[in-house]
């Protein structure tokens, strides 16, 4: 089975620039989660949709960020406009439903660098 | 926000020795999962553990859900240098309901000489 599918691998970009990041979640699975990881923070949770609907995200930094699940099989992680700060690895995962306690797949991830 | 307290944050160890790492928190955690990160990818399941008390193994790894329901460990037995990575201890706290929010360890880095 394909597991959960990122793109791009890597992204470089300038500062002020947009940064549109891309998900594909395991098919039948659905709960979706976009994390960000840092030497200095782990992982952090950004927000996750359950249903295709976003349930959690406190971890959403700034209005800079935005994220969407138009449907079962898709989700973007939009910076706009992007820093220096954000640089980072961009985590997309997602879980099977039903079952709260279900394990995360992860993606293998987007590493972010703004200039 | 809250995380996990995750030890040791690094290991050398010599290939064939066995290693043991923990988590603790502090409030009752009804899941406890434990991740391994290899360069480059996402951090990929290893053990899932769901009882107080469960003792669970994969292989040459052993996890244990802490009695106390505050804890974990992991151990890896007679390692290997492809047991280089960093592995993660994640868990969901009993009061979360139906939150399906992970909180996470920060991490320990293990690195096996040969």
């Amino acid at each position: 089975d394909a597991g959960v599918i990122q793109s791009p691998r890597h992204e470089v970009t300038e500062m002020g620039q947009e940064v549109t990041l891309r998900c594909k979640p395991i098919s039948g699975h659905n709960s979706l989660f976009w994390y960000r990881q840092t030497m200095m923070r782990g992982l952090e949770l950004l927000i996750y949709f359950n249903n295709n609907v976003p349930i959690d995200d406190s971890g959403m930094p700034e209005d800079r960020f935005s994220a969407k699940m138009p449907n079962a099989s898709f989700s973007t992680l939009k910076i706009q406009p992007s820093e220096p700060r954000d640089s980072a690895v961009y985590f997309c995962a997602s879980m099977q439903g039903g079952l709260v306690n279900s394990p995360l797949h992860f993606g293998n991830g987007t590493r972010l660098t703004v200039t | 926000g809250q995380q996990l307290n995750q030890s040791p944050q690094s290991m050398f160890i010599q290939e064939g020795e066995d290693v043991s790492m923990n988590c603790t928190s502090s409030s009752i955690f009804n899941t406890w999962l434990w991740y391994k990160q290899d360069p480059g990818e996402g951090p990929v399941l290893l053990i899932a553990l769901y009882k107080a008390g469960e003792l669970t193994s994969n292989g040459r790894l052993t996890a244990q859900f802490g009695i106390t329901r505050k804890d974990s460990f992991l151990n890896i037995s007679a390692s290997i240098p492809s047991d280089v990575g960093i592995y993660f201890c994640a868990g969901r706290p009993t009061n979360a309901g139906n939150n399906r929010k992970l909180i996470w360890g920060l991490g320990t880095s293990l690195a096996v000489n040969p």
